[in-house]
């Protein structure tokens, strides 16, 4: 099973940065995923880590510590447009998807 | 375009119907999944197909089941709808089930 913990909700100003982390308890890590949803939309891939340490994707970077349990994506030259929610969600050795609430952004002009 | 089709977008059921919710992909993915989304809870996986004429359980299965007759297809239908199943559905797939999964619009659904 799975236990996936993010902040419900985080807002920032347009141009700054931000950092949502997660932090998840599992029987059998492998791989964690970042999702990008915008309200009333499908959720779209944005990363992947599976070993340590950072991946960098444009303005978007995602980091991973697998002994501590931890992930945070950070954005960067914060958009109107990257006002959406932000899910994390942990692969197990079946490759089945554990997804936590959530984190919705809000930026501000 | 290729991608992942679901139907209806959105539907209202009286308790106790029988309902089937659609999905389509083009995309030639083996595995594909049902979610669905409620506020607060994230997305929980009701079932899975990794591969066609395979299928198992997620998270939450009860109430629901799920047929894999081919690669293309992959319908959830809902036996007996109860209100607690009013919720936002969520078809996915991916190329084999250790990429990252692709998702479809949704099916807002509404057991009165």
């Amino acid at each position: 099973g799975q236990n996936i913990d993010q902040p419900t909700e985080m807002t920032a100003t347009e141009g700054a940065i931000v950092q949502i982390n997660c932090t998840y308890q599992t029987s059998g890590f492998n791989g964690l995923f970042w999702y990008q949803q915008h309200a009333g939309e499908a959720p779209t891939f944005l990363s992947y880590n599976v070993l340590d340490g950072l991946e960098e994707k444009g303005r978007f970077s995602s980091f991973l510590s697998r002994s501590k349990g931890y992930s945070y994506l950070l954005l960067k030259e914060l958009q109107m447009k990257d006002s959406a929610s932000y899910l994390c969600a942990v692969r197990e050795g079946d490759y089945k998807l554990s997804f936590g609430a959530g984190t919705t952004v809000t930026v501000r002009a | 375009i290729a991608g992942i089709t679901q139907a209806p977008t959105s539907q209202i059921l009286a308790a106790g119907r029988r309902m089937t919710l659609r999905c389509t992909q083009d995309m030639r993915h083996n595995a594909m999944y049902w979610y669905r989304q409620d506020l607060g809870l994230g997305l929980r996986l009701i079932h899975y197909s990794n591969t066609a004429g395979t299928t198992g359980k997620g998270e939450v299965p009860d109430g629901y089941s799920v047929s894999r007759a081919n690669t293309d297809d992959f319908p959830l239908t809902l036996a007996s709808a109860v209100p607690s199943q009013t919720s936002v559905y969520f078809c996915a797939s991916s190329a084999a089930e250790y990429n990252e999964q692709f998702f479809g619009p949704g099916t807002r659904l509404t057991v009165l």
